[in-house]
């Protein structure tokens, strides 16, 4: 248990439907992440969001849009999604200054499937 | 742009070896470097972290070294078990340009098979 929950686990949706990835952090800090994780492909940064700001959009397409409502939870919001967007969805968290040691705390995931 | 290969891709390896896993990186302005495991369909586990001013840090049976001028690391697995099947993931931590948050760049992973 790394302090970082999601929900839910495992999601199954039709391209045109909306749904939406809840990510919760009970560590007191302060910068949240999106990563994607495709099969034979390197982690992914999506999203970051740094004391509820957004300051990192990897050129993410618009049918995935974050939402950062304070500083313990973060959610991700999809709608009409393509196949290719399965994959196992991670959210991070890190206590930020400039003298931090900055380690990135993983929740357990969601696992997506689009058909 | 950093890149960031893990060598091997796989490997397979009886109990009881002593195993060692290697990650490089193209850009040694690096803040840290954290290696990490993660279980079939799971989230990732941190293992280690190594600050950008230290040389090692140690875990129980694991051992990781960071060499930044030649962009370098290992991750040093001794007395292996079945337990330590997994994917190992090496991932080096930077400052996004103009801002206060860090980014990691990940590998693609070694894939872990101990058996009995």
């Amino acid at each position: 248990e790394t302090g970082v929950t999601q929900t839910p686990r495992h999601l199954v949706m039709g391209m045109t439907n909306k749904k939406s990835l809840k990510c919760e952090q009970h560590l007191g800090h302060n910068a949240m992440y999106w990563y994607k994780q495709s099969a034979k492909k390197p982690l992914e940064l999506m999203f970051v969001y740094n004391f509820k700001e957004q300051t990192e959009n990897n050129s993410v397409p618009s049918r995935f849009s974050p939402e950062c409502p304070n500083s313990s939870h973060l959610f991700l919001h999809l709608h009409t999604l393509q196949p290719e967007d399965s994959a196992l969805y991670l959210c991070a968290s890190s206590l930020h200054g400039l003298l931090d040691p900055y380690e990135q705390y993983f929740g357990p995931g969601t696992r997506l499937t689009v058909t | 742009k950093q890149e960031v290969t893990q060598i091997p891709a796989a490997l397979s390896v009886p109990e009881g070896e002593n195993l060692v896993l290697n990650c490089s990186f193209t850009d040694s302005a690096i803040y840290n470097l954290q290696w990490f495991r993660q279980d079939p369909g799971k989230g990732l586990t941190s293992l280690l972290l190594i600050q950008s001013s230290q040389r090692e840090q140690t875990s129980g049976r694991l051992n990781a070294s960071l060499d930044k001028s030649s962009g370098r690391s290992t991750l040093y697995i001794a007395a292996s078990q079945p337990g330590d099947s997994a994917t190992y993931l090496c991932a080096v931590g930077f400052w996004a340009g103009g801002t206060s948050y860090g980014k990691l760049t990940f590998g693609q992973g070694t894939i872990l098979t101990v058996h009995p």
